[in-house]
């Protein structure tokens, strides 16, 4: 059975703060890929990252970080120097049967508070 | 300005009413999707269209109706919904066939059903 799992159901950082998302997959398959989506209030989800599952190396985008581990199945994210425009739900999201057919499996979803 | 335009953003229907939802994408994509996210439970796949043809059914029951007459439109009609489908319908499209794999969603219409 393939699932997502991000324990972390709200976290509240004051801004400036280094804040980390935990994501933990499961899946048999050798094939996947991994993403996280961003859902501020407005509603639609804003893609951030795609990692597929031959590919461990770590990622930094801007404030964005990301840290993909296959011996533990995870796929952190990390942003650093949080701002109040960061506050929003993330998901991780997981794709088994290559990336490109739209069935991901998604996380429950953090929400994350940053404050002023 | 988002590529995927969803109406209306807000729906309250009863029990016994008809009514859609409608999806426009305006991003040359192939392929479009319906979503429904529901308070303390993760995103849920709905249907895929590939092509306006109908790829995936993930179970849904049959008071959800979808129908995509191109590949730029995507419709949901509802038909005696019951209250547990008060959710969050997000649409989403993509480009199959690309290595990204990217979904562009929508901002989602929020149904009550009384």
């Amino acid at each position: 059975a393939q699932k997502v799992t991000q324990a972390q159901t709200e976290i509240s950082v004051v801004e400036k703060e280094d804040v980390t998302l935990d994501c933990v997959y499961e899946t048999r398959d050798t094939t996947y890929y991994l993403f996280w989506y961003k859902q501020p209030p407005s509603g639609e989800l804003v893609f951030l990252i795609r990692r597929n599952s031959f590919d461990e190396q770590n990622e930094i985008s801007g404030r964005y970080s990301w840290n993909f581990q296959k011996s533990t199945s995870s796929f952190n994210f990390t942003i650093t120097a949080s701002q109040v425009v960061d506050s929003a739900v993330y998901f991780c999201a997981l794709s088994a049967t290559g990336g490109n057919t739209g069935k991901l499996i998604f996380g429950q979803g953090t929400t994350l508070q940053v404050k002023p | 300005e988002t590529g995927v335009t969803q109406t209306p953003r807000h729906l309250v229907m009863g029990m016994t009413n008809k009514k859609s939802l409608k999806c426009e994408q305006h991003l040359g994509h192939n392929a479009m999707y319906w979503y429904k996210q529901s308070a303390k439970k993760p995103l849920e796949l709905m249907f895929v269209y590939n092509f306006k043809e109908q790829t995936e059914n993930n179970s849904v029951p049959s008071r959800f109706s979808p129908e995509c007459p191109n590949s730029s439109h995507l419709f949901l009609h509802l038909h005696t919904l019951q209250p547990e489908d008060s959710a969050l319908y997000l649409c989403a499209s993509s480009q199959t066939g690309t290595a990204n794999g990217e979904l562009f969603f929508g901002e989602g219409s929020r149904l009550t059903v009384l």
